[in-house]
């Protein structure tokens, strides 16, 4: 079954104490994965595309990077501002024209001052 | 930049009541899609749309369906709203091929 997961459910972090979220993926042949940010009471925005192993993108304090199984978003010295949940999608293998995607559950992040 | 709006951000009906949700898009991208996202239980998909007129089921359609007139409209339609359809809904559109979804900033729903 084509699946996404996310861990851990809930990272709690000390402003400036760098740490990594997770995002495994079994879907077969991957045609991109997705990363988006979504504060409280709002839509997704989205972050990063990734589409094949080895690819690295950045912004700001975010880097996500992708392997053959897994993606991974490292978070450098981050700020109260970057408390959000997070959220991992893999385009749906089975609809290529339609652009569905599958979603995983979220990371919910906190960094305290 | 894209710009995905939606008709209201919080909205407050009754039970019975027939509900529109309007989702417009400025980007002319041909899909379209409708989720509800609950706690615990993430997004999910209700219904998209890959053109005008044109229109798939996701993963829990009953009690909802949907139009899509115009490209840049996508409306979502609670035949006879139930309090477990009280929730957040969020309206989303890509261009093929690249598939990024971009979403608007979503409706809370309440059911009484």
């Amino acid at each position: 079954e084509d699946q996404v997961t996310q861990s851990p459910e809930a990272l709690r972090l000390q402003e400036g104490e760098s740490s990594s979220l997770n995002c495994s993926y079994t879907v077969s042949g991957l045609r991109g994965l997705f990363w988006y940010r979504q504060d409280p009471g709002k839509g997704p925005e989205f972050l990063f595309t990734l589409y094949s192993a080895g690819e690295e993108k950045e912004k700001e304090r975010l880097k996500a990077t992708l392997t053959k199984k897994e993606s991974f978003l490292h978070i450098t010295a981050p700020k109260p501002e970057d408390s959000a949940t997070y959220l991992c999608a893999v385009q749906d293998p089975g609809s290529s024209n339609t652009g569905k995607l599958i979603f995983g559950q979220g990371t919910t992040l906190q960094v305290k001052p | 930049d894209v710009k995905v709006t939606q008709s209201s951000r919080y909205l407050v009906k009754r039970t019975g009541e027939k509900v529109f949700l309007e989702c417009v898009q400025d980007m002319d991208h041909e899909n379209m899609f409708w989720y509800r996202q609950d706690p615990g239980l993430g997004l999910r998909l209700i219904y998209f749309s890959y053109d005008v007129k044109m229109k798939e089921k996701g993963d829990i359609p009953e009690g909802y369906s949907v139009s899509r007139e115009k490209k840049e409209r996508f409306s979502l339609i609670l035949e006879s709203a139930s309090t477990n359809q009280t929730s957040m809904y969020l309206c989303a559109s890509s261009f093929p091929p690249q598939k990024t979804q971009y979403f608007g900033p979503g409706t809370r729903l309440l059911v009484l």
